[in-house]
């Protein structure tokens, strides 16, 4: 069965110091790949999807990167990150075409 | 730009009450409209529907889309202090990499 592992679960990070958050995905292959923010536990914005390897689209404009190095593997990155970084970040994987997302049990970002 | 909108945003009932979520969308390309419940962390999975007019039920939950309407619902009979929770609408849009989530309704169930 398919399994989605995402970490860390918790990280707390001063104002301008880098960020790296690692999503693994087992027992799939070629899945959609997915980085969702949640602020104050409410609704999901979604900020990267991606459809395969070195494939990557943003969909809104931030302090943040996405990479996908392997099939399986989606990273979350920033090179300084701001206040308004903060929020509770989910990585999701879904089969294409148009299964529903899975998502991990994600990363609580707070920034300092 | 897409849009889910879900009400009430919040709700408290006692246990054994049954309450009813409502989710509305604009959406380009609908594709399918899916629910989640969200306690501490990741999302679960909780329906995904595609037509209009076939309800899904799982236990004590049950969900209907009326794509005339663009929405639909979210029914929870015999409420349970275990279903408190924040439950997420999202539509599948366009070509089916867009998931559009509402910003959820919280819904406490005292005992």
């Amino acid at each position: 069965s398919q399994t989605i592992h995402q970490w860390p679960a918790t990280l707390v990070q001063p104002v301008g110091s880098p960020l790296s958050l690692e999503c693994t995905v087992e027992g799939t292959s070629n899945p959609n790949l997915y980085w969702y923010r949640q602020a104050a536990g409410r609704g999901l914005q979604l900020l990267f999807y991606s459809v395969g390897i070195g494939q990557i689209s943003s969909e809104v404009p931030q302090n943040l990167s996405a990479s996908r190095p392997q099939d399986r593997q989606f990273i979350l990155s920033s090179k300084k990150l701001l206040l308004s970084d903060s929020g509770f970040y989910l990585c999701a994987w879904s089969v294409p075409p148009a299964s529903p997302l899975h998502f991990g049990n994600g990363t609580r970002l707070t920034v300092t | 730009e897409d849009k889910v909108v879900q009400s009430p945003l919040s709700l408290v009932v006692h246990e054994g009450d049954t309450v009813t979520l409502n989710c509305s969308y604009e959406v380009t390309n609908f594709r399918s409209l899916l629910w989640y419940k969200q306690e501490k962390k990741a999302p679960t999975f909780l329906f995904m529907l595609t037509s209009s007019g076939i309800e899904k039920k799982s236990g004590r939950l049950s969900s209907i889309l009326d794509k005339k309407e663009l929405s639909s619902i979210l029914n929870i009979t015999a409420t349970q202090t275990g279903d408190s929770a924040i439950y997420l609408c999202a539509v599948l849009s366009g070509s089916a990499r867009q998931l559009t989530f509402g910003s959820g309704t919280q819904l406490t169930v005292l005992p």
